[in-house]
């Protein structure tokens, strides 16, 4: 079974301040790994993805990942956070070649303050 | 539009009471599920389906049922409410063995009093 641990239910940081929301889990298997956005009264949003390949993701709005496989570790981040980053974002596992159940973190409560 | 559609998009009940979730999507995606979010839980997994006439049960399936008759349809029922079901329920769905990930609907929050 998996597993995942975000290590801050929440984050305040200024805008234009660099942001890191953090991502641990745990898999005996290999995993596909994903970050999700919720905006105030939406659903969730696929803001990037790891599969394979290079360990370091790009997804949208300027967010990146770096997945750590020593690590068991999938970090999310952005260089310069804006008021409109505010949001919950959810990091989640799923087992590859294994079922399709993603399995997601408690969530990270991202404030940007002016 | 294409995606995932859940109603109604709010719902009280009385305590007891029993009523249906709607969920369709027209991507002709195999995989659905049903989540729950609470605060302070992330979205815990409740049943989910691989495909028309196959269910399975998630992580928090007591309280609740599902079919999947259609790949379009996935229809969550609560069967006899309880307090302790109010929440936002999701919808979600992506192809069987996909890497996509998952496709969410806009929630429905459902409260019982």
């Amino acid at each position: 079974a998996q597993s995942v641990t975000q290590l801050d239910s929440q984050v305040p940081v200024f805008e234009e301040a660099p942001v890191e929301l953090r991502c641990n889990y745990s898999s005996s298997v290999s995993v596909y790994l994903f970050w999700y956005v919720q905006y105030p009264n939406q659903g969730l949003q696929l803001l990037l993805k790891y599969l394979s390949g290079s360990t370091l993701v790009k997804g949208i709005n300027g967010f990146e990942a770096e997945f750590n496989k020593s690590q068991t570790s999938f970090h999310l981040r952005k260089p310069s956070v804006h008021i409109s980053d505010t949001a919950e974002y959810f990091c989640a596992v799923s087992a590859k070649g294994g079922s399709e159940k993603l399995v997601f973190g408690k969530g990270t409560k991202l404030t940007v303050n002016p | 539009n294409a995606g995932v559609t859940q109603t109604p998009k709010f719902q009280v009940l009385k305590t007891g009471q029993s009523m249906t979730l709607q969920c369709a999507q027209d991507m002709n995606h195999e995989y659905m599920s049903w989540y729950r979010q609470d605060p302070g839980m992330g979205l815990r997994l409740i049943h989910y389906s691989v495909g028309a006439g196959i269910t399975d049960q998630g992580e928090v399936p007591n309280g609740y049922n599902v079919s999947r008759s259609t790949t379009e349809d996935f229809p969550l029922r609560l069967l006899s409410a309880a307090p302790s079901q109010t929440s936002v329920y999701f919808c979600a769905s992506s192809y069987v063995r996909g890497k996509n990930g998952y496709t969410f609907g806009s929630g429905t929050r459902l409260t019982v009093v």
